[in-house]
């Protein structure tokens, strides 16, 4: 079946420095890649997206390539901030009649002033 | 625009009993999804509903049910309540089915607890 998997967390940066979040898929189809962003007390928010092969989807500073030929799709932000301080969830769908959304066991982002 | 809304936000409830979470979706989105959110097994997919019916459905017991009405609000039923349950319920909704390229918004979530 469909999975994901992230890298081991928790992260813990200080401001300014530079973000790497790992993500590896495997998938049945040709999935579309996505990272959402849980902040405190609150629901998923969609970061970035990416479609078809080498695509880059980006957002607030981070970038996300989809790689088909390493399945990866690996989280980068040049210069954290502590706004960024959330957990990131990387996902996959692949579109048909049982398409659902399928995570990764998310990452908590620390970040110290 | 209103975000996705979920009530209530807080639920305790004991082992046996039932409970109904109530997911309101953006308005003019015809497509709801839950999931559930543990510590343990993390985000995992319940069921998915478009027009008033089931389109999907993951790996849960049949103790875990849904409805949708016709105004898109939707309903997700958990029945003879296990300390397993215990979880962040969350709800998204989107334009179209999951199947078509398109966004889903969550709502902020209900946070069940069961003893």
């Amino acid at each position: 079946g469909d999975s994901v998997t992230q890298m081991e967390g928790p992260v813990t940066l200080s401001e300014e420095a530079f973000l790497t979040i790992n993500c590896t898929y495997t998938a049945t189809g040709y999935p579309s890649l996505f990272w959402y962003v849980q902040y405190p007390g609150e629901g998923l928010q969609l970061l970035l997206k990416a479609t078809k092969a080498d695509d880059k989807g980006s957002n607030k500073g981070f970038e996300a390539t989809y790689r088909k030929e390493t399945t990866s799709f690996h989280l980068e932000k040049g210069s954290v901030q502590v706004s960024d301080s959330a957990v990131y969830f990387c996902a996959l769908k692949v579109s048909g009649a049982n398409s659902k959304l399928t995570f990764g066991k998310g990452i908590t982002l620390s970040v110290r002033p | 625009k209103a975000g996705v809304t979920q009530t209530p936000r807080y639920l305790i409830k004991t082992r046996g009993q039932q409970v109904t979470l109530s997911c309101s979706p953006i308005s003019g989105h015809r497509s709801v999804s839950w999931y559930q959110q543990t510590p343990g097994q993390g985000l995992q997919f319940l069921f998915e509903y478009f027009s008033e019916t089931q389109r999907n459905k993951g790996n849960f017991p049949g103790r875990f049910s849904g409805r949708q009405f016709s105004n898109s609000r939707s309903e997700m039923n958990v029945s003879t309540l296990e300390l397993g349950d215990s979880a962040l319920y969350l709800c998204a909704s989107s334009l179209a089915p999951l199947e078509a390229y398109n966004e889903q918004f969550f709502g902020p979530g209900t946070r069940l607890t069961v003893l």
